[in-house]
């Protein structure tokens, strides 16, 4: 089954600033890749699913990117506020979702 | 749309005992729905799948004998943990897809958090 890699366990930004994260799997491509907001002792929240044929897909202040050759998932905040310090989970569409171990971002005001 | 509610969010229980967790999809009908387990600071791992009226797929290394699941209805799944130990404390985390719609977005309950003493 796939391996998911997140870039960092933490990633502490300014208020205003963008946060990007990674994702990398390693096997081959999946159909799809998803990202998933999670608070503290709650469920994870479906932010955005991409595609393998899509390169970028946009949500509000959210930009995913996908790339089957580099074997990357790129998640970014723009404009990043407090609100948005959660852990941000990476899945991967395998026979099953298989997710990476999250990112947890923390932005300051 | 799509939210899934779980039952409780929490719960004690002596060593021994089973604990029963459901997991219901309040505004849509749930084509499948997933158990997840999670520990501190790790990720979601898969424990089973199951579709309604049919009997549940666990993953590798997961007891079938130890996690009940049974899937009722299509809005009602449950998990029941049978004769827990400490090492079952866990965060256990329900999902689901839709029966109508995108099949490919799981959507997560607020989680049930076990402690076994």
């Amino acid at each position: 089954s796939q391996k998911i890699e997140q870039n960092s366990e933490a990633l502490n930004i300014q208020e205003g600033k963008t946060a990007t994260l990674t994702c990398n799997y390693t096997n081959y491509s999946p159909a799809y890749l998803q990202w998933y907001r999670q608070d503290p002792g709650r469920g994870p929240v479906f932010l955005l699913l991409i595609r393998e044929n899509e390169k970028e897909k946009r949500k509000e202040r959210l930009k995913v990117t996908f790339d089957t050759t580099l074997k990357q998932s790129l998640f970014h905040i723009t404009a990043s506020q407090p609100a948005d310090s959660a852990t941000y989970l990476c899945a991967v569409n395998d026979y099953k979702l298989s997710f990476g171990a999250g990112t947890t971002v923390t932005v300051r005001a | 749309g799509a939210v899934v509610s779980q039952h409780p969010s929490w719960v004690i229980c002596k060593s021994g005992t089973s604990v029963k967790i459901e997991c219901r999809s309040l505004d849509f009908q749930a084509t499948t729905m997933f158990w997840y387990r999670q520990f501190p600071k790790q990720s979601l791992m898969l424990m089973a799948t199951s579709n309604e009226g049919s009997k549940a797929t666990y993953e590798q290394g997961v007891e079938k004998d130890k996690f009940l699941i049974n899937h009722a209805s299509l809005t009602l799944s449950t998990l029941t943990v049978t004769s827990a130990h400490p090492e079952d404390s866990s965060f256990y985390i329900c999902s689901a897809t839709r029966l109508a719609g995108d099949k490919d977005t799981q959507y997560f309950g607020p989680g049930t958090r076990l402690t076994v003493l």
